[in-house]
Parts: C-alpha cells; sequence; structure tokens
C-alpha cells in the first residue's frame, strides 16, 4: 500500500514551458487535493476533487488545470510557467467528507520555474 | 484578513519545557480543525485533531474556543524529536481546507 506518490520529486521548467505533476493513490479515496506551499507560508489549495469526472477550483487556480478520470489519479497541468509558479507542490487525498477525516498528502513536487 | 493566523516562532525551548501554540481563525462557519506537524522538506502529517471539548494524546493536548475563534496546542515535556512546524488547519464546506503559516518549534538539549 504506497499511499499518496507524486512524480516528479523535483523539476527546473523555463518560463513559459508547460507540464504535468502526477498524482496517484491506492486507498479508494474520492476526495483528492492539490495544493502549493511557498517558502516560509502554509498551504494554499489550487483544485481539488470529489470523485472522477468531478472537479473545483481552491484558492489559487490561476494558471493550473486538473483532470480526474479515474478514482486514483488527479494530475495537474502547468500550461505556460511562470516564476510565480516556482513552489512545492503537496497532492493530498481524503476517504469521504466526514468533517473529522484527516488527508493524507503526498511527498511533494519541488518546482522551480527560471 | 487571514483565514488561518499563526505566530510564526520560532520558539526555543529547553527539552522538558512545556510549550503552547495559539491559533486564530476568522469564520465563524468553519467546521473541523486540525493540528499538522511538518518536518523540513516533508510532507504535512496530521498530529491531532481538535474537538470541541478538548481533547489529549499523549503529551499533547488541543483546546477550541469558538466564541472567540482560536485554537491552542500545548506540548508538555518537550522532546528534541518535537522540533517541527505546526500547522493550524481548519475546514469550511466539507472540502475547503485552510492552513496557517505555520509555528516552528526548535527544542534545545
Amino acid at each position: 500500500n504506497a499511499g499518496v506518490t507524486q512524480t516528479p520529486k523535483f523539476r527546473i521548467l523555463k518560463i513559459g514551458q508547460s507540464m504535468t505533476l502526477q498524482c496517484a493513490q491506492d486507498m479508494n479515496h474520492n476526495y483528492m487535493y492539490w495544493y502549493r506551499q511557498d517558502p516560509g507560508m502554509g498551504l494554499k489549495l489550487i483544485y481539488y476533487s470529489v470523485g472522477a469526472g468531478i472537479t473545483d477550483k481552491g484558492e489559487v487556480p490561476n494558471g493550473y488545470n486538473v483532470s480526474r478520470s479515474t478514482t486514483e489519479d488527479f494530475p495537474l497541468r502547468l500550461e505556460l510557467a511562470a516564476p510565480s509558479q516556482t513552489s512545492v507542490y503537496f497532492c493530498a487525498s481524503r476517504p469521504t467528507s466526514g468533517t473529522t477525516d484527516t488527508q493524507y498528502f503526498g511527498p511533494g513536487t519541488r518546482l522551480t520555474v527560471l | 484578513r487571514k483565514e488561518v493566523e499563526q505566530d510564526p516562532g520560532p520558539f526555543n525551548v529547553p527539552e522538558g519545557a512545556t510549550v503552547a501554540f495559539n491559533c486564530t481563525y476568522s469564520n465563524s462557519a468553519s467546521q473541523s480543525f486540525f493540528w499538522y506537524r511538518q518536518d523540513c522538506r516533508k510532507e504535512p502529517k496530521l498530529l491531532m485533531s481538535v474537538y470541541s471539548s478538548g481533547n489529549e494524546d499523549g503529551r499533547f493536548t488541543a483546546q477550541l474556543n469558538r466564541a472567540s475563534q482560536y485554537i491552542s496546542l500545548l506540548i508538555r515535556d518537550s522532546k528534541l524529536s518535537d522540533s517541527a512546524t505546526y500547522l493550524c488547519v481548519v475546514n469550511r464546506n466539507f472540502n475547503k481546507f485552510y492552513f496557517g503559516s505555520g509555528t516552528k518549534l526548535n527544542v534545545k538539549p
């Protein structure tokens, strides 16, 4: 049982390039989330999904897109990378919407845009 | 105004000390509350949920004051291994989680 996995671990992009950050979970969780964490800051929600085929915006969705074609996978797409997107990206999953249910986080992807 | 505010610290304490962190949240409709621990360059991990009646887990005690909209975390008998950043997290609308910036704790021998 791998939990939440993210690839790649590190990536350097040039301004204007695009890339997809991969996230997968093997716990059959319905709810999945993408966050970004800037240095010295808390996590900010980019997008979330309540199940396959359903996604919604979080606090900071601009510059990102997501899709959820299966329960297991929730990729995050950056179309035109900008230096402001330099950050650590965390994916998380949660079994239900129960108020006490915690989120399980992946190890993160460190992205630098130069 | 930020959804969740925390004192960034750092709190530098000796081993065995008791230390307390506070966190305030701005939206009274917030539904559930958590403390997460984040080690340097690692993902956050749940330390404990926070219940209205207060709850304890070993050396850790969490309290919630809905009227004042603040949450606290008390760590007794601090260990070197408690050194980390502690994130206050608030949930609203079931799916939206708001994180504080974290409070850094350094426990010294």
